[in-house]
């Protein structure tokens, strides 16, 4: 199965500031997907990444706050914007490899906002 | 909408147990499930993936169900030990991206 790299695997950040993540894919990928958990909560899926055209938000996620670049088959960024502390999460990145394989996950990114 | 709901919340068994954790789902129109694992603060490993045509995975001590018509799943875990302590997840799979469960938290005790 593929393997995704994620970074950072942690940060902890000021309000007001922004963070990006990344997650690069040792394969071709069509569709990426970024997911948050929020502490306590399961994963909500916050947009899927085509590359080539722009992310689609799921309902409650906004391309201001999470703006997302797909700049190849292999790479996204994810940036949390204006961070408030209720942004504290971990953040996913993870593709879908069919049929036989379902999704694979990246590491994490764990974020705390203070 | 698909709604995922895993029992129990969380568990807590003496090492060499063997246990079942519970995924239940509403809507039998389903591709596949996942069953993931999640260590604390981590990302998420796949452990079965079961296709909607399938009644089970197995992979090593691990044992996954599948009934649609009654919207359930198990994961049957067999000699359980300290190394399976972590929440695993159940996710559903149908046509567009995974829905989630909150998980079960599991701790094996020595």
């Amino acid at each position: 199965s593929a393997v995704i790299s994620q970074k950072p695997s942690r940060d902890i950040c000021q309000r007001g500031t922004s963070l990006t993540i990344q997650c690069q894919v040792d394969s071709q990928v069509t569709m990426m997907f970024w997911y948050r958990q929020q502490p306590g909560q399961s994963l909500t899926l916050i947009a899927t990444a085509n590359q080539g055209s722009e992310a689609t938000y799921e309902s409650g996620f906004v391309i201001d706050k999470f703006p997302i670049s797909r700049p190849n088959l292999t790479f996204s960024t994810l940036t949390v914007s204006n961070m408030s502390p209720e942004d504290s999460s971990i953040y996913l990145c993870s593709v879908d490899e069919g049929w036989n394989y379902g999704y694979t996950f990246g590491s994490g990114t764990r974020l705390t906002v203070v | 909408k698909q709604e995922v709901t895993q029992i129990p919340a969380a568990l807590s068994v003496p090492e060499g147990e063997n246990l079942v954790l519970n995924c239940s789902f509403t809507d039998s129109a389903i591709y596949n499930l996942q069953w993931f694992r999640q260590d604390p603060g981590k990302g998420l490993t796949s452990l079965l993936l079961i296709q909607s045509s399938q009644r089970e995975q197995t992979s090593g001590r691990l044992n996954a169900s599948l009934d649609k018509s009654s919207g359930r799943s198990t994961l049957y875990i067999a000699a359980s030990q300290p190394g399976d302590s972590a929440t695993y997840l159940c996710a559903i799979y149908s046509g567009y991206a995974l829905n989630f469960g909150k998980g079960t938290s599991l701790l094996v005790t020595p």
